[in-house]
């Protein structure tokens, strides 16, 4: 079974240009969360998705950061301008449910702001 | 200001050895828990988890020790080989709160 595909793996930005992260869950699993990971801690939530449907996007700075999964499968999160603090690797997971059951995590995108 | 996260606790074993790997978390109401690894430039990967009715679960050269009382969590490898060398990651959530909080990772070292 393939597990969770991120791409790109890795993305070098100037600050204030956009940029954006894809991902695509294991097949079967509903829910879809997106994490930023910074250099020697542990994974933050930003976003968990139900199917389609954003359940909760409270720790997401939705003045530059975005995020869609329009038909309940692939992801895309969206950053627009990049801010040098934005440079950390960004997760995806998914779970066939939500409620504490084990997410699995993608490779990540390792993002690099200039 | 201080950035402390980039100081990560190390742990460094003879191959052969067995590996604890310490957590305490913070929230008594958390219920489920779950051990990461995370190797560089990978995910983490999930190793083993447990839930709070129990205080002991074990896989294969993996067990985790769950001590409620004293909020602490452990990951007990057995015979560690350098394949095992990464970060670890132990992460909470609380009942159907599909969020999971994650500790300050551990930085497990096996030496040949």
């Amino acid at each position: 079974e393939a597990g969770v595909v991120q791409s790109p793996r890795y993305k070098i930005i100037e600050k204030k240009q956009p940029v954006a992260f894809w991902c695509n869950p294991i097949s079967g699993h509903n829910t879809l969360y997106w994490y930023r990971q910074n250099l020697g801690q542990g994974p933050e939530l930003l976003i968990r998705y139900e199917n389609e449907e954003a359940v909760d996007d409270s720790q997401l700075p939705k003045d530059r950061f975005s995020a869609e999964r329009l038909k309940g499968v692939d992801s895309t999160l969206k950053i627009q301008p990049a801010e040098l603090g934005d440079s950390a690797v960004y997760l995806c997971a998914s779970s066939t449910i939500p409620g504490g059951e084990t997410q699995y995590f993608g490779p990540g995108t390792r993002l690099l702001v200039l | 200001g201080e950035n402390v996260g980039l100081h990560l606790p190390t742990l460094s074993v003879q191959e052969g050895d067995n590996s604890i790997i310490n957590c305490a978390y913070s929230n008594s109401a958390s219920d489920y828990f779950i051990w990461y690894k995370q190797e560089s430039g990978k995910g983490p990967q999930f190793i083993i988890d447990i839930r709070s009715n129990m205080d002991k679960r074990q896989g294969q050269r993996v067990t985790v020790l769950l001590n409620k009382t004293v909020k602490h969590l452990s990951l007990q490898i057995a015979a560690t080989q350098p394949g095992d060398s990464a970060v670890y990651f132990c992460a909470e959530t609380v009942g159907s709160n599909y969020k999971l909080t994650f500790g300050k990772g551990t930085l497990l070292t096996v030496n040949p």
